[in-house]
């Protein structure tokens, strides 16, 4: 199982949009989003559960593909606080069991102020 | 309420020694699960604690590594002899036993660094 994300990374002004992708060749119960900063641990912005979910937490937005292999990540008039490397994960469930995580690379964000 | 936490945050040693890395969940949580990263290279799993029992230790490399979680509480991650490939942040989550969404929080990591 593998997570790709794209893009890679992502230069842009404050104020701008921007979206990222997280894409998967297998299905996923649970899709997960999470920030990292420099020298700490990813921290947890949303989950999705339900196939062609829409959450929308203040100015970003996230999407789960009807497909469950897929999830979008939006971020309406970015703030130089959203730098910072986003990552997308995707976890299955094995006889009620909660399994590991599968993490795509993420995608570097800069905003600029 | 605390945050996973995780000792210590950086650690440099020599090859052919001996490394032991802490986890302590957030309290309450019976699932605990290490992970690692290596420059370059995404998040991987290592395995994971229902309590104190193993219930997939399907990442662990080699048999240089061995996690323990003695008691269900805090769980500690051995590296024995390390190696130059052992280099890498080494992340520790938890999450609650029970719940579909698989929540998992996660610890600052320790960077372990192998000269």
């Amino acid at each position: 199982q593998q997570l790709n994300q794209s893009p890679q990374s992502m230069f842009i002004q404050e104020g701008e949009d921007v979206s990222m992708n997280c894409t998967s060749s297998s299905i996923f119960n649970t899709w997960l989003w999470y920030k990292q900063d420099p020298g700490e641990g990813p921290v947890l912005l949303v989950t999705v559960v339900t196939g062609g979910e829409v959450k929308k937490l203040k100015r970003l937005t996230f999407q789960f593909g009807d497909a469950r292999k897929d999830s979008s990540l939006h971020i309406t008039a970015a703030q130089p606080g959203d730098t910072g490397l986003y990552l997308c994960a995707g976890a299955s469930y094995y006889g009620g069991s909660q399994g590991n995580l599968i993490f795509g690379k993420g995608t570097k964000l800069s905003v600029k102020p | 309420e605390a945050g996973v936490t995780q000792f210590p945050s950086h650690s440099v040693i020599e090859k052919g020694q001996t490394v032991t890395l802490r986890c302590d969940p957030i309290s309450g949580h019976d699932n605990l699960y290490w992970y690692r990263r290596v420059m370059g290279k995404e998040i991987k799993f290592l395995l994971h604690f229902v309590k104190e029992s193993k219930q997939d230790e399907s990442g662990m490399p080699n048999n240089r590594f061995l996690a323990e979680r003695t008691g269900g509480t805090y769980s500690t991650l051995k590296v024995q002899p390390a190696e130059l490939e052992d280099s890498g942040v080494y992340f520790c989550a938890s999450s609650q036993i029970h719940g579909s969404s698989n929540e998992q929080f996660f610890g600052p990591g320790t960077r372990l660094t192998v000269l």
